[in-house]
Order: structure tokens, then sequence, then C-alpha cells
């Protein structure tokens, strides 16, 4: 089976400074991962995914399959990205399918 | 367009009781899953329909059952209601050809007494 853990519960940061929420994941197969992030009175909404090596909105994760992470970065935190963020799992060719921890609440101080 | 609509936003229910949630996808998509989020959690995969037939489920008691209609419009329907079944109910769409691109809508938040 699945897991996915974010050990972070709530991260503040103060803007302009670096940020990582931490993802960590179990699956014995090839995994697909995703993270998703909810703004405030705002639906959950998708960030990025690892197979498409992008940066949305200046935010970055690498699949680190050795260390089984997916940890979401951006180097300038900037105080809209405070939100709810989601790290997800699914398994290669079910990507509907989701496996989501328990999520991060990300606060960029002023 | 209006995403994913679901309703009703609020619902509250006794112990014992049947409750019907009902989604709308996106316009264009063919896929319906759902999720429940209980409070300080992930969203947690119930099931997903497409084609009008339940094709993947999570791990989730017979209690909780759903339909989709021709027009791609899905209900998902939980009997005899637990306290434990509290929680917000997500809706998510998508197309065959997306499948990584899931919409959320806004939720139907179930409580029950």
């Amino acid at each position: 089976a699945q897991r996915v853990t974010q050990p972070e519960k709530l991260l503040s940061v103060f803007k302009g400074a670096p940020v990582e929420l931490k993802c960590n994941y179990s699956y014995s197969g090839s995994p697909e991962l995703f993270w998703y992030v909810q703004y405030s009175r705002q639906r959950l909404q998708l960030l990025l995914r690892h197979i498409s090596r992008e940066s949305i909105k200046g935010f970055t994760a690498d699949l680190n399959k050795g260390e089984t992470s997916f940890h979401l970065k951006k180097p300038f935190a900037q105080e809209e990205d405070s939100a709810m963020y989601y790290c997800a799992l699914s398994r290669s060719g079910s990507a509907r399918q989701l496996t989501f921890g328990s999520g991060t609440q990300l606060t960029v101080l002023p | 367009d209006a995403g994913v609509t679901q309703s009703p936003t609020h619902l509250i229910k006794t112990r014992g009781q049947q409750v019907t949630l009902r989604c709308s996808p996106k316009s264009g998509h063919d896929t319906v899953s759902w999720y429940q989020q209980a409070l300080g959690q992930g969203p947690q995969f119930i099931f997903q329909y497409y084609e009008e037939e339940e094709r993947q489920r999570g791990n989730f008691p017979d209690r909780f059952s759903g339909h989709q209609f021709p027009n791609y419009s899905s209900e998902l329907n939980v009997n005899a209601l637990l306290l434990g079944d509290s929680a917000l109910y997500l809706c998510a769409s998508s197309t065959t050809g997306r499948a990584e691109k899931l919409f959320f809508g806004s939720g139907t938040q179930l409580s029950v007494l």
C-alpha cells in the first residue's frame, strides 16, 4: 500500500526567505508525484507534477527515488504563497486515484 | 465554465440516516472521483466513475456507493451514517486523456449528529 508523509503541519517563513515543504512517500512500484495547493477560500488545485519537471509560481520539486522524497522548494517566498500544500502520489497508470499526505500549512510573514 | 459544482454545500444528518451528494464535472470532463477529507487530514480516495461504471475503489465500506449519469454527473450515497462519516466530501473531475490533472469542487460539508 502507498503512503505519503508530510512531517510538518505548520511552517512559517519570512518573505524573501527560501522555503522547503517536505514530502516522503512509500510505494513499491514506480509512482507519480504531485503537489496540490489550496489558497484561502479557494478550491484544491494542482500546483505541479514531477513528470512535467516544470516550475510553477517559482516552485520546483524533484523526485528523489533513493530517498523516496518529493520536497517542494522555492528560493524566495512571497506572501501570496501562504496556503495549505498537499503532496500526493498515484500508481503509475492510475493517476486519478491519488493518495494524499495530511498537508502543510505555509504562512509567509511580511 | 463554472468548473466542478457540488451540492449541497452543507448538510446535517443523524446517525443511521442516508445521504446523497451530487457533483457536476467540469465541461468536457468524463470522469468523476470522490474523496473524503476529515478535519486536519488530506483527502482520501473513495471511488471513481467513468462511462457510468465504478472503475476504482478505495478502502471504504459498501455503505458508500455511487452512480454516474449519461451526462457525466455523479452522486455519492452513504447509508447507515456513522458519526465518523462527518467530513468534507470532495468531487474531482478529469478527462481520460489528461488523467493526471484533477479539477476539484468546493466540497460538501457533512455533519453527522
